[in-house]
């Protein structure tokens, strides 16, 4: 299973884009790449995901490199109500059933 | 409004004395989960059920058991229950055929 590698924390001015990075350098190729967040204890939330092309929805945009070793979320205005834990999650091909989360990123919005 | 519902949000309990936290979802959802959370872990499944009367483990499945008698809910259970089972618990619920996870509220559980 592709295991992933966020950075612990990071921090982003109020009003300013947030760029997430993620490692999944195992990644296979039929597996996908998901975000969630959490916040503060709350239950996790679905933020995107993606298998190779660029995604983008209403709460953020998903890059994902061309050898899919790696991955970017981009909040593109981030707010106080943004600072979360923010996890990236690579689905088990062979088992759609079975999501691994990892430690996630703080991410603290600051005014 | 769609939701997962759990209950109770709160437990302080003793070891070796059953419990039951209970999971219900009204959006008519196939596949229901739950996981534990501990600090520096992230979230890791405990179990899992495609729909009723299917269940299977997920990763860190000893100690719980789960079933799935109505679509609606999963109840997970404790028997016996130790103080390696303190954690912040989290059920989830997904339609079959799509890829976002809804996850509840949260159930924090001591054992002492």
């Amino acid at each position: 299973d592709a295991k992933t590698t966020q950075p612990t924390s990071m921090d982003c001015a109020e009003g300013r884009a947030a760029n997430l990075p993620c490692n999944h350098s195992t990644i296979s190729g039929n597996e996908y790449v998901y975000w969630y967040r959490q916040i503060h204890s709350q239950g996790p939330q679905y933020i995107i995901h993606g298998l190779k092309n660029n995604e983008t929805n209403e709460m953020a945009s998903l890059i994902i490199t061309e050898d899919r070793k790696s991955s970017t979320l981009i909040l593109p205005h981030a707010t106080l109500r943004d600072t979360a834990v923010y996890y990236c999650i690579v689905r088990v091909a062979y088992d759609f059933n079975k999501f691994y989360f990892g430690s996630g990123t703080k991410l603290n919005v600051k005014p | 409004e769609a939701q997962v519902t759990q209950n109770p949000r709160y437990l302080i309990t003793v070891t070796g004395k059953k419990l039951t936290v209970t999971c219900s979802q009204n959006m008519n959802h196939e596949y229901m989960s739950w996981y534990r959370q501990d600090p520096g872990l992230g979230l890791r499944q405990i179990y899992y059920s495609m729909n009723v009367e299917v269940t299977d483990k997920g990763d860190v499945p000893e100690g719980y058991k789960v079933s799935r008698k109505e679509k609606r809910n999963f109840p997970l259970i404790l028997e016996s229950p130790s103080p390696n089972q303190t954690s912040l618990y989290f059920c989830a619920s997904r339609r079959v055929g799509t890829d976002t996870q809804y996850f509840g509220p949260g159930t924090r559980l001591t054992v002492l």
